[in-house]
């Protein structure tokens, strides 16, 4: 089955813990990206990936860090987690053409 | 620079009646653009999309979209609501210049169906 799996789907941690959350696609796509879904504001990009080893920053990159040593593989890297991180987070990926994203299902995360 | 405002975070219609959701967009260059819908507890998914094809574009659960260049618009419609409709829906707008692909999202129309 084509699909998107992001881990954990839920996690609650400290502040300053270092943590990751996975995503991984079975689809070959070349873009894969990261959101974060916040109430009233809708789903916004914290970084994307054209291809393997090509990343950029998306409009909320501040406090995040991806990379993409495998095309199916983009994880998402909190370094030091603080509480305005708490949020709902989903990982897509889309082949180049057409351009349509495939989601997971989300990973809630809670900083406290 | 592209952008999406979904007008009224929250619609409620009766069971059976039409379902209209609302969306208007910016973009310098012509979009792509889409509707997404998220049911309680899962991710996002496809609903439809227009590609500079057709511009009624027709997509699942008896949804379409038209869209309408002088009105800068992709509102969504169903002719008639049904229970299983209530979920949280967003437009979103892609640039169809290619190389840096980008989807951005509006902030959503929470739709519930009064029985």
């Amino acid at each position: 089955e084509a699909q998107v799996t992001q881990n954990p789907r839920y996690l609650i941690t400290v502040t300053g813990k270092k943590l990751t959350v996975t995503c991984s696609q079975n689809m070959n796509h070349e873009y894969m990206s990261w959101y974060r879904q916040d109430p009233g504001l809708g789903l916004r990009q914290i970084y994307y990936s054209m291809n393997v080893e090509v990343t950029d920053k998306g409009d909320v990159p501040e406090g995040y860090k991806v990379s993409r040593k495998e095309k199916r593989n983009f994880p998402l890297i909190l370094e030091s987690p603080s509480p305005n991180q708490t949020s709902l987070y989903f990982c897509a990926s889309s082949s180049r053409e057409p351009f349509v994203l495939t989601f997971g299902a989300g990973s809630r995360l809670t900083v406290l | 620079a592209q952008s999406v405002t979904q007008l009224g975070s929250h619609v409620s219609v009766s069971e059976g009646a039409l379902v209209l959701l609302r969306c208007n967009y910016s973009s310098s260059v012509p979009p792509y653009l889409f509707w997404y819908v998220q049911y309680p507890n899962q991710g996002l998914q496809l609903l439809l999309k227009y590609t500079s094809a057709a511009t009624l574009v027709k997509g699942i659960n008896g949804f379409e979209a038209e869209f309408k260049k002088s009105e800068t618009s992709f509102h969504l419609t169903k002719p008639s609501a049904h229970m299983s409709d209530a979920a949280e829906y967003f437009c979103a707008v892609s640039a169809k210049d290619f190389g840096n692909e980008k989807l951005t999202f509006g902030t959503g129309t929470r739709l519930t169906i009064i029985p």
